[in-house]
Parts: structure tokens; sequence; C-alpha cells
């Protein structure tokens, strides 16, 4: 199983709602990974969680809130949206957060109205 | 290739040729390299990966090129198919600072029947 699983596959929010973006993985890996993908753009960096510990942080505004539950769960949180963060958001997981191939999910689709 | 704006670089070749996709990276410190495969509305699947101490790999119809003294990396795909059409994306790792993939900005292959 080289899955990485996101859900919804497409969400349209209000600026007010609170919403929150999941990800699984069952392959075992200890590095997951949120990505920001606008349209005709390369994939961005968000957020890096290492052994179910956040790591690195891209400078993400904070209405923007990852969790890391277990290892083979992530979450990002979405509270006070702009349309401007419309976008594609991408999981991707790891087997180790070192030099390994990233297995990507299908992204979840997200507009802000 | 690098994106200009909202237009991605196109490759557009005739079923059956090769294609070769290049992509110039900004980091002299890289020492990871992916490429990766994104079809609309799917997120990024891995193709094939390259090592700093290397400088061809080969996969199931697909090269890998690194050019450390130019910081420039190719992918060839041999005998182009209608399957191959998608946007390719070069990413490059840093071995010190995590998985941090960086992506390139993307070049759009469209084969033609």
């Amino acid at each position: 199983d080289t899955e990485v699983t996101q859900t919804p596959k497409h969400l349209v929010m209000g600026m007010t709602n609170k919403k929150s973006l999941k990800c699984e993985q069952h392959m075992g890996h200890r590095a997951m990974y949120w990505y920001k993908q606008k349209a005709k753009k390369p994939p961005e960096l968000m957020f890096v969680y290492s052994y179910e510990k956040l790591s690195i942080n891209e400078s993400v505004p904070s209405r923007f809130s990852p969790e890391c539950p277990n290892s083979s769960l992530l979450n990002l949180h979405l509270h006070a949206l702009q349309p401007e963060d419309s976008a594609l958001y991408l999981c991707a997981s790891s087997k180790v957060p070192m030099n390994t191939e990233a297995f990507f999910g299908q992204g979840t689709r997200l507009t802000v109205v | 290739g690098e994106s200009v704006g909202l237009h991605l670089p196109t490759l557009s070749v005739q079923e059956g040729d090769n294609s070769i996709i290049n992509c110039a990276y900004s980091n002299s410190a890289s020492d990871y390299f992916i490429w990766y495969k994104q079809e609309s509305g799917k997120g990024p699947q891995f193709i094939i990966d390259i090592r700093s101490n290397m400088d061809k790999r080969q996969g199931q119809r697909v090269t890998v090129l690194l050019n450390k003294t130019v910081k420039h990396l190719s992918l060839q795909i041999a005998a182009t198919q209608p399957g191959d059409s998608a946007v390719y994306f070069c990413a490059e790792n840093i071995y010190n600072a995590g998985n941090m993939l960086t992506f390139g900005g993307g070049t759009r292959l469209m084969v033609k029947p």
C-alpha cells in the first residue's frame, strides 16, 4: 500500500468557517508534510512533521493549524481563511524525514468564498 | 524549465518520440533530486530520484541526468506515450535541512497522437 489518502477531495468554506483537512497513510512513514499549490505553480512546503512532532513551519499564517494525532494521521485545521488561500492542499509522507522519496495524496481543492 | 507568471513552459512531442525535460536548480548544497509527474486534478507522482554522488540513473523508460557543475537536471522519457502527458516538476533537497523538497517551476508535456 503506497497510498496517501486525503479527505475531503473538495471543500468550499466561508471566511468565518472552521474546517479541517485530513490525511492518512499506512505505510509506516514517520514524516508527513503539508504543501499548498496554486494553479500553474509548483507545490510550496507549509509544514513538516517528523516522528509526530512539528519540525518545520515555513512561516505559515496562524489561520492554518496543523496537528499530528499519531504516526498515520495528519490534520490541517482552517479558521478565518481569506479568498487568496484558495488552492490545492497536498499531504505527503516519507519513510524518514531525510532524503527519501515523498508520496503525495490527491489533494484537497479548497475554495474560500 | 522555470515558470514565468502564469504560463508553464510546454514541450510538445509526437507519440513514440523521446522527450527531454530540463530543470535548473538553485542551491549548490542540494544533494538529492526527484522528478514528479502531476496529472490534472491529481497529486504529484514520484517518477525517479537521484543522489548527488551519481550523474545518471535509469528507470523504466525514464533516465535522469545530473550535472552538478552547472546545476542542471534533465528527465528523458523514451518512446513517449499519450499517458505521459502531464506537468513535470523537479524537486531538490538539502540533506542537513530535513526532507524539505523545493520544487522547480514545472514543464507541461503534451504528447500528440
